[in-house]
């Protein structure tokens, strides 16, 4: 099984400010990663695919990065509405994997 | 509008058995790979089973392996999870979500699945 693991656990930041999201895996997975934002009592929200692709109506400020086993969410100048939590999400090979997961909160 | 309505949760006894259905709208469901994420409660993201549209193929993780059975009716555009031999960490909410070259692009509300004598 492919494991993922996120860093820090826990991430705090100011708004405004950048916040920069780590996710590895334990196997090279190419491109095959993504990334959601799951805002307490909501369901999770597909930001990012094939590493950097955005999803449909996900704003500029976030971006991903990164190939193999070391990737990247960008938030470029957070927004009251961002902070949240981060799960990185392999989809290369079965059984599909997360990662623990990041909570980004107010500084 | 993509809508996922899962039904079937409640209160369980350790080794019982339950059954999880989600109704689809506003796409062609038989044209998507669909699949079951949990969440205990406080805890993360778990990948729990998908099943390609025409059903010819199933994955499952290896903590439900042999317990959980996934299914769908193309018919009635209902996926389903048929979950047996419950144990106290099977609690969790479940969610219903629609696959887009496996990455996850709509998500049910979820439903509370829980084991508990």
């Amino acid at each position: 099984e492919m494991v993922m693991t996120q860093s820090p656990v826990t991430l705090s930041v100011s708004p405004g400010e950048r916040a920069t999201l780590s996710c590895r895996a334990s196997q090279s997975l190419g491109i095959n990663l993504a990334w959601y934002q799951q805002k307490p009592g909501q369901t999770p929200r597909l930001l990012i695919y094939g590493a950097s692709i955005r999803a449909t109506g996900i704003p500029a400020r976030f971006s991903g990065s990164g190939s193999g086993t070391e990737f990247t969410l960008t938030i470029s100048s957070l927004q009251s509405e961002d902070f949240a939590v981060y799960y990185c999400h392999q989809y290369n090979i079965w059984p599909l994997t997360f990662g623990g997961g990041t909570k980004v909160e107010i500084k | 509008e993509v809508q996922l309505l899962e039904s079937g949760g409640g209160l369980v006894q350790p080794g019982g058995s339950l059954r999880l259905s989600c109704a689809a709208s506003g796409f062609t469901f038989t044209s998507y790979t669909m699949h079951w994420v949990r969440q205990a409660p406080g805890k993360g993201l778990e990948w729990v089973s998908g099943i390609s549209g025409s059903s010819d193929s199933t994955y499952y993780a290896d903590s439900v392996k042999g317990r959980f059975t996934i299914s769908r009716d193309n018919s009635k555009n209902t996926l389903h999870l048929q979950m047996n031999s419950l144990r106290a960490e099977d609690t969790a909410v479940y969610y219903c979500a629609k696959g887009s070259d496996l990455t996850f692009d709509y998500w049910g509300q979820g439903i509370l699945v829980t084991v508990s004598s």
